[in-house]
């Protein structure tokens, strides 16, 4: 079943401004992943965010994690036109074996206006 | 950083014919890869995780033997899509990850099917 659940499922921003995505989840997690996807292209790795972390920094990337309400916040500060993608939450559960299964969430399409 | 590179970024098929997709880590060993599917506007669904030297682990609903995959390396895996069908048009994402927990996770490029 899916996971994580990003809203909104679009935004289009202004360069300059600030973007928030969102992203819930249902169960116990290890830790939680942002992606960023550009059209037709493999995913980024933006930033990891452990289940004791509570917040996280890079670069203009702010990433929040509230394990009690299991949600947590991808904000892009002064967006540029080149932030443009797709960006997916993941979230890291155990799957067994030592392993640990990522399961996406479908996603936020950001478009940054120039 | 770690490199992952799959092969082809493209192909067209014609219905009945097996196409290859090659994923390769280029600097870092990974005895595990993952194959996702991914349709359009839509999120990556896990197909499939492909183990060096043992079976492939399948998700729930999807054929083993029309996805087969081999990862004879610590460094390539691929997956065999056999007797495509249009249906099986898609966008094919490989990921691997340097570290035992998967996380995170490096992508190729991924390979746009189309099958006509």
């Amino acid at each position: 079943s899916q996971q994580g659940e990003e809203d909104p499922q679009a935004l289009s921003i202004q360069e300059g401004e600030n973007a928030t995505m969102n992203c819930s989840y249902k169960t116990s997690i290890n830790n939680l992943q942002w992606y960023r996807q550009n059209s037709g292209r493999g995913l980024v790795h933006l930033i990891l965010i452990r289940s004791n972390e509570r917040e996280k920094h890079s670069g203009r990337l702010r990433v929040t994690l509230d394990t009690s309400k299991k949600s947590s916040s991808l904000l892009i500060t002064a967006s540029r036109a080149a932030d443009t993608a797709s960006y997916f939450c993941a979230t890291a559960a155990y799957s067994g074996a030592g392993s640990y299964q990522l399961t996406f969430g479908k996603g936020t399409k950001l478009s940054v206006i120039p | 950083g770690a490199v992952v590179s799959q092969h082809p970024s493209r192909v067209i098929c014609k219905s009945g014919t097996s196409v290859k997709i090659e994923c390769r880590s280029l600097d870092f060993q990974a005895t595990t890869m993952f194959w996702y599917r991914q349709f359009p506007k839509q999120s990556l669904m896990l197909m499939a995780t492909s183990n060096e030297g043992s079976k492939a682990t399948y998700e729930q609903g999807v054929e083993k033997d029309k996805f087969l995959i081999n990862h004879a390396s610590l460094t390539l895996s691929t997956l065999t899509v056999t007797s495509a069908h249009p249906e099986d048009s898609s966008f094919y994402i490989c990921s691997a990850s340097q570290t035992p927990n998967n996380s995170p996770l490096h992508f190729g490029n991924g390979t746009r099917l189309t099958v006509t």
